[in-house]
């Protein structure tokens, strides 16, 4: 059963771009969480959909925002970049989320440089 | 609000040494707790959970056990591995959720050496 698949594995953007990030989960997961990574942070939960709607939500600016699609794939956008976006964001996949029992799948993420 | 605290990194021990992460948290009710291991140049892999107090969770060597008096969940392993070199990081979701919203710790990076 193929992993978590994120696309791109590296970006390079500029102050005031705006990104979107890929993610492909595990076939038959339906939650995909999303995190940032970053050395002065360390990692960060920043939102969850589930069955196409954002169930959860950590606290990150409204540039920063995601989507679900019936397949579960999922997409993150940041708007406006700033330099401190710079980071690694990693996405994260399990059939329902919601159950202690559940096991959470990390890909390997997205290396974004804003310059 | 939930937090987990690490001890601080960078660990450097020898080969067939006994290894202890020390993990200790903060959340209300009964959160489920988690470690995650980061190999270099890849994401996040589910090493061990526990879900209860008093659970203890295990996977190739390594084993924690989830101590709701302490508060900690302390990772352990009796003889490390040069292949065990990486990035630890000690989770939590809290009580109520599963674990799409995990709160990490800062990572102890460790470094087995031959």
């Amino acid at each position: 059963k193929a992993g978590v698949t994120q696309t791109p594995r590296y970006l390079i953007k500029t102050r005031g771009q705006q990104v979107t990030l890929s993610c492909s989960p595990i076939s038959g997961h339906r939650s995909v969480s999303w995190y940032q990574q970053t050395p002065g942070q360390g990692l960060q939960f920043l939102f969850e959909y589930f069955s196409e709607t954002q169930r959860n939500k950590g606290n990150f600016p409204g540039r920063f925002s995601g989507r679900q699609f019936s397949n579960s794939r999922s997409e993150m956008n940041v708007s406006t970049l700033e330099l401190g976006d710079s980071a690694l964001y990693l996405c994260a996949s399990s059939l329902v989320g919601s159950a202690s029992t559940d096991t959470q799948y990390f890909g390997p993420g997205t290396r974004l440089t804003v310059l | 609000g939930n937090s987990v605290t690490q001890m601080e990194g960078p660990v450097t021990l020898s080969e067939e040494a006994f290894l202890t992460i020390n993990c200790t948290y903060t959340a209300t009710g009964y959160p489920s707790l988690f470690w995650y291991v980061q190999y270099p140049g890849e994401g996040l892999q589910l090493l061990l959970k526990a879900t209860k107090a008093d659970d203890k969770g295990s996977n190739k060597g390594f084993e924690a056990t989830y101590r709701k008096e302490t508060t900690s969940f302390h990772l352990e392993k009796g003889s490390v591995q040069v292949s065990d070199s990486a990035v630890y990081f000690c989770a939590l979701s809290p009580s109520g959720f599963g674990n799409e919203k995990l709160t990490f710790g800062t990572g102890t990076r460790l470094t087995i050496i031959p």
